[in-house]
């Protein structure tokens, strides 16, 4: 199975800031990565797909690269919404999905 | 509007069983395919099952796999997971997702429902 590797776990910062959360994947899996947001008591919801798409409706703030087996997620300037879990996917495997096991991202 | 429901959840002793339900609408089921990822308590996601939109394919997290059988019903617009088996580690609410893409290269859970909670405890 590929296993995908999130850090920090945790994350303080403050609104304005420039936050990157990294993930790394196992084996190469190209570009087949996508970045979730959760916030309490709510599903998630999909920020990029294919490593660096952004998806529709999603701020400009956020922004993915990578590719292989590293990726990162950019929070460009914190906005007080943007406080929450983020989670990245592989879809390299198909019907074979995995999780990072997430990052919380918290006010300082 | 795109939505998804899901239920059958519940509290179900170890060892029994227990399926769970999936009621799309707002868009053509059968174009779409689908997974169910479940969250324990406090903890993250974790990818449990996905099925194609003819269910030609299926797939299973190692954790699951002889125990969960995941299927759909195009002609009623639902996906199902047929849990077998269950062990207090598969206490979560379990969220059924559908699998959006971009020309069919690029796979991403687009839509989620709400989730059901499922509960093993004797």
């Amino acid at each position: 199975d590929i296993q995908m590797t999130q850090s920090p776990s945790s994350l303080s910062a403050s609104v304005g800031d420039r936050v990157t959360i990294t993930c790394r994947a196992s084996q190469s899996i190209a570009t087949y990565l996508n970045w979730y947001q959760q916030k309490p008591g709510k599903a998630p919801k999909v920020l990029i797909y294919g490593a660096s798409s952004l998806q529709s409706g999603v701020p400009s703030r956020f922004s993915g690269t990578g590719s292989g087996t590293d990726f990162t997620l950019t929070i460009s300037s914190l906005q007080p919404e943007d406080f929450a879990t983020y989670y990245c996917q592989q879809s390299y495997r198909a019907f074979m999905y995995t999780f990072g096991q997430g990052t919380k991202l918290e006010i300082k | 509007e795109v939505q998804l429901v899901e239920s059958g959840g519940g509290l179900v002793q170890p060892g029994r069983s227990l399926r769970l339900s999936c009621s799309a609408s707002g868009f053509t089921f059968d174009d779409y395919a689908m997974h169910w990822v479940r969250q324990a308590p406090g903890k993250g996601l974790e990818w449990v099952s996905g099925i194609s939109w003819n269910s030609g394919t299926i797939g299973y997290a190692d954790s699951v796999k002889g125990r969960f059988t995941i299927s759909r019903d195009n002609a009623k617009n639902s996906l199902y997971l047929q849990m077998n088996s269950l062990r207090a580690g598969d206490t979560a609410l379990y969220y059924c997702a559908r699998a959006g893409t971009v020309g069919g290269f690029y796979y991403y859970m687009d839509v989620w429902g709400e989730g059901t909670t499922v509960t093993v405890s004797s």
